[in-house]
């Protein structure tokens, strides 16, 4: 069974730092991975997806990594913002694109 | 082009009612899922399904029931609610396996007393 890791659980920040994001894997067998924020009471905002044949992706200030053989990705935020504070989720995708959910990493960035 | 859109936002049950959530999807979407959220256990997977008429148990299937008779429709059924069934309820739509992104509703805000 497919377990993901997220750590911290979390992070508090003042506004301009770089900070790192991890996300572990039990099953290197995987479609891909994908990485989505959630701010409080709203649904899931999807920011990357990494196939599981990439190394990264890119999206403005966001970069994620995806190491299958290792079970492990990191989103990385550079020069973050007091709108970057949410919760950020780490889901893989397995059979039948099935996600199995991290529990999450709550950032809170300070002006 | 409205997304994934959930109905309703909000409702409260008391124990033993029935009710049924509906997601609608308009990206023509084959694979369709309905996600439960509670603190300190993440999302889970309740059920899903892969094409139209086509159903499957997830992680925590019991306690609800599903059915997909339409491609844009997911339905989540609740016969008879319990307070372990207060959560917030998330439907998700993709493309297929493989490199497509799954695309979440806003959530249903479920309150079982």
């Amino acid at each position: 069974k497919q377990e993901v890791t997220q750590i911290p659980a979390a992070l508090s920040v003042p506004e301009g730092e770089n900070l790192v994001l991890n996300c572990s894997f039990t099953d290197s067998a995987i479609y891909n991975l994908q990485w989505f924020r959630q701010d409080p009471g709203k649904g899931l905002t999807s920011l990357l997806l990494i196939q599981s044949s990439q190394r990264e992706q890119t999206s403005g200030r966001l970069n994620a990594s995806l190491d299958k053989s290792s079970g492990r990705s990191t989103l990385y935020i550079a020069a973050s913002q007091p709108g970057d504070s949410a919760t950020y989720l780490c889901a893989v995708h397995s059979g039948y694109s099935t996600l199995t959910f991290g529990k999450g990493t709550m950032l809170l960035v300070s002006p | 082009n409205a997304g994934v859109t959930q109905t309703p936002k909000f409702r409260v049950l008391k124990t033993g009612q029935s009710m049924t959530l509906l997601c609608a999807q308009d990206m023509n979407h084959e694979y369709m899922y309905w996600y439960r959220q509670d603190p300190g256990m993440g999302l889970r997977l309740i059920h899903y399904s892969v094409g139209e008429g086509t159903t499957a148990k997830g992680e925590v299937p019991d306690g609800y029931n599903v059915s997909r008779l339409k491609k844009q429709n997911f339905l989540l059924g609740l016969e008879s609610a319990a307070p372990s069934q207060t959560s917030v309820y998330f439907c998700a739509s993709t493309q297929g396996p493989g490199p497509y992104e799954q695309y979440f509703g806003p959530g249903t805000r479920l309150t079982v007393t």
